[in-house]
């Protein structure tokens, strides 16, 4: 069946630093890809998403390649700040056997940003 | 525009008794879906209502029920509450095609004692 697989937590990453976190899924056809975050005592919201292979998705500095050929979609942030520290959960969606929303999550990964 | 807006922020419940969740969504969004979030578990998918017809339900016994009404607001009910329900309940509404993303609201955290 579909997945999301997710590097595990947490990443501990000091201001200003390079960030990737890792993202591989399995799916039949061709699903759209969605990185979320979540900052504490709040609910997720959508970062960036890409609908079709080879599209980049961009947001607030953070960037994501749909990689069909390798199967990934991994976030990265050339320079993160502190108030980068939040959860990021990758998610894969395609509609099912009735044609609605099948949605997969990943475990989440947990980003602390040291001053 | 208004986001996701759940009630109540929290809640504290006895094993046994029941509890009543409430979304509403952004609108003009005919798509409520609720998840339970847990340290151990992570975001667990409960179900998905679409113009007040479930569309999607996830794994949960039937203690957890939903229902959404003709404004698209939606209620979760969890009925013989057990420890283990103590959660993060979060609500996210979509327009509804299948690569629409979600708009979450900032939960419900129930703590069952």
């Amino acid at each position: 069946g579909d997945s999301v697989t997710q590097m595990e937590g947490p990443v501990t990453l000091s201001e200003e630093a390079f960030l990737t976190i890792n993202c591989t899924y399995t799916a039949t056809g061709y699903p759209s890809l969605f990185w979320y975050v979540q900052y504490p005592g709040e609910g997720l919201q959508l970062l960036l998403k890409a609908t079709k292979a080879d599209d980049k998705g961009s947001n607030k500095g953070f960037e994501a390649t749909y990689r069909k050929e390798t199967t990934s979609f991994h976030l990265e942030k050339g320079s993160v700040q502190v108030s980068d520290s939040a959860v990021y959960f990758c998610a894969l969606s395609a509609p099912n056997a009735g044609n609605n929303r099948k949605l997969i999550w990943g475990l989440g990964t947990s980003l602390g940003v040291n001053p | 525009k208004a986001g996701v807006t759940q009630t109540p922020r929290y809640l504290i419940k006895t094993r046994g008794q029941q509890v009543t969740l409430s979304c509403s969504p952004i609108s003009g969004h005919r798509s409520v879906s609720w998840y339970q979030q847990t340290p151990g578990q992570g975001l667990q998918f409960l179900f998905e209502y679409f113009s007040e017809t479930q569309r999607n339900k996830g794994n949960f016994p039937g203690r957890f029920s939903g229902r959404q009404f003709s404004n698209s607001r939606s209620e979760m009910n969890v009925s013989t509450l057990e420890l283990g329900d103590s959660a993060l309940y979060l609500c996210a509404s979509a327009t509804g095609g299948y690569n629409s993303p979600l708009h979450f609201g900032n939960g419900t955290r129930l703590t069952v004692t």
